[in-house]
């Protein structure tokens, strides 16, 4: 079975700093690993996901994560943060070629940008 | 555009009610799910369907019910034997079983009991 733990349930920042969001996962199996973004009372958006290739993912809104698994990890990252950022973030992830799985969420992180 | 409609955004239930929350989604994805939020405790799934006429429970399924009558809607009834049920839901979508794709959500519905 798979599991997410991200390693902080809040996140403060000033604008225009960088920031990283954590989160390590565990599972036996090849996986594929998602980020979402929650702004208030609406529902999740998709900001990128890693399948293969490449283990620095590039995603909407400038965030980027990078896959390392090594580490199980796969934190998200952006240079330089706005206060439109302000949200909760919530990693995810699947087994890999499967042919018929679920995404596993984690608790989530919110991310609040102090001008 | 295509995407997924929950209703109603807000919805008030009394004591010992059942009701009903609407999703809806026109992507012609195989597979639909119902999501449970409360603060702190990021989703918890309350059902899936994969496919048409077809559904199973997931992790907090007792207290809810769903139907999948249709590949386009999936609606979701909390009835009186949910216990606690103030939260907000999310309906969520995918392509086909597999996740490969990740999900889409809709805009969510927020439950108060009153």
């Amino acid at each position: 079975a798979q599991s997410v733990t991200q390693l902080d349930s809040q996140v403060p920042v000033f604008e225009e700093a960088p920031v990283e969001l954590r989160c390590n996962y565990s599972s036996s199996v090849s996986v594929y690993l998602f980020w979402y973004v929650q702004y208030p009372n609406q529902g999740l958006q998709l900001l990128l996901k890693y399948l293969s290739g490449s283990t620095l993912v590039k995603g909407i809104n400038g965030f980027e994560a990078e896959f390392n698994k090594s580490q199980t990890s796969f934190h998200l990252r952006k240079p330089s943060v706005h206060i439109s950022d302000t949200a909760e973030y919530f990693c995810a992830v699947t087994p890999g070629y499967s042919s018929a799985s679920k995404i596993i969420f984690g608790s989530g992180t919110r991310l609040s940008i102090r001008p | 555009d295509g995407g997924i409609t929950q209703s109603p955004k807000y919805l008030f239930r009394k004591e010992g009610q059942n009701v009903t929350l609407s999703c809806e989604q026109n992507l012609n994805h195989d597979a639909m799910y119902w999501y449970r939020q409360d603060p702190g405790q990021g989703l918890r799934l309350i059902y899936y369907s994969q496919i048409v006429n077809d559904f199973q429970k997931g992790d907090i399924a007792e207290g809810y019910s769903v139907s999948r009558e249709k590949k386009e809607s999936f609606p979701l009834t909390v009835t009186s034997a949910q216990k606690n049920p103030t939260a907000f839901y999310l309906c969520a979508s995918s392509i086909d079983n597999r996740a490969n794709y990740g999900y889409t959500f809709g805009s969510g519905t927020r439950l108060t009991v009153v």
